[in-house]
C-alpha cells in the first residue's frame, strides 16, 4: 500500500539557524514527490517537485528537498529559517497507479522562534 | 503561471440553504479538477475528483447528492453544498492538474465556508 509519513507533526527553530522537515514514503511505483506550503486560512503553494529528474531538488524560498531511494526519504532543508517561513508543510507523493490521485501526508507546523 | 483561483473566498450561510463554490484554472488548462476538505489543524481529505465533461468520482463516505460536483470546461469546476447543515463548515480547497505537466496539481487559495 502507498503511504506518506511526516515524522514531525511540529518543528520550531530559531530564526538564522536550519530547517529540516522529514518526509518518508512507501510505494511499490516510482513516486512523483512534492512539498508545499500553507499559511494560516490560505490554500497550498508548491515549493519543489521531484519527478524522476535529479535527486537534489531546489525549490522557492531557499528551500531545497532530496529523493533518497534507498531511505524512502524526501526531507525538506532550508539553511537559514526565516520568520515569514513560519507555516504548515504538507509531504504530497504521486503514483501512477493511483490515477492521478494524491496522498498527503499529516503535515508539519513550522515555528520560528526570533 | 498555473494559478487557481477559488470564489468566493469565504461565505456564511444559514442552515438549509446550498452554497456555490467556483475553482478556475487562470492560465492553463486542467482536465482533472479535485475538491478537498480541510478540518482545522489537520490534513486536505479528497473529496472527489471532477474530469471535464464527465461525472464526478466521490471518495467513500462522501455524499454525490450533498456535494454537487461541475467540470464543465477546462478551466472551471463548481462545488455545491447542498442543503448546507453547520456540520459542513470547513475550508474547501480545490486544485487543478495541469494537462502538461501532468504530476503537478495547483492548489487555490481555499473558501471557508460557515454554516449558522
Amino acid at each position: 500500500a502507498q503511504s506518506v509519513t511526516q515524522l514531525d507533526s511540529h518543528v520550531s527553530v530559531s530564526e538564522g539557524t536550519p530547517v529540516l522537515l522529514r518526509c518518508n514514503y512507501s510505494s511499490s511505483y516510482s513516486p512523483s514527490l512534492f512539498w508545499y506550503v500553507q499559511h494560516p486560512n490560505k490554500g497550498l503553494q508548491l515549493l519543489l517537485k521531484y519527478t524522476s529528474a535529479a535527486t537534489l531538488v531546489k525549490g522557492i524560498n531557499g528551500f531545497e528537498a532530496e529523493f533518497k531511494k534507498s531511505e524512502t526519504s524526501f526531507h525538506l532543508t532550508k539553511p537559514s529559517a526565516h520568520m515569514s517561513d513560519a507555516a504548515e508543510y504538507f509531504c504530497v507523493v504521486s503514483f501512477y497507479s493511483s490515477a492521478s490521485k494524491i496522498i498527503f501526508g499529516s503535515g508539519t507546523r513550522l515555528s520560528i522562534r526570533p | 503561471g498555473a494559478v487557481v483561483s477559488q470564489h468566493p473566498s469565504w461565505v456564511i450561510c444559514k442552515s438549509g440553504t446550498s452554497v456555490k463554490i467556483e475553482c478556475r484554472s487562470l492560465d492553463f488548462q486542467a482536465t482533472t479538477m479535485f475538491w478537498y476538505r480541510q478540518f482545522p489543524k489537520q490534513s486536505l481529505m479528497l473529496m472527489a475528483t471532477s474530469n471535464e465533461g464527465s461525472k464526478a468520482t466521490y471518495e467513500q463516505g462522501v455524499e454525490k447528492d450533498k456535494f454537487l460536483i461541475n467540470h464543465a470546461s477546462l478551466t472551471l469546476s463548481t462545488l455545491t453544498v447542498t442543503s448546507a447543515h453547520p456540520e459542513d463548515s470547513s475550508f474547501y480547497i480545490c486544485s487543478a492538474r495541469d494537462r502538461r505537466v501532468s504530476e503537478t496539481q495547483y492548489f487555490g487559495p481555499g473558501t471557508r465556508l460557515l454554516v449558522l
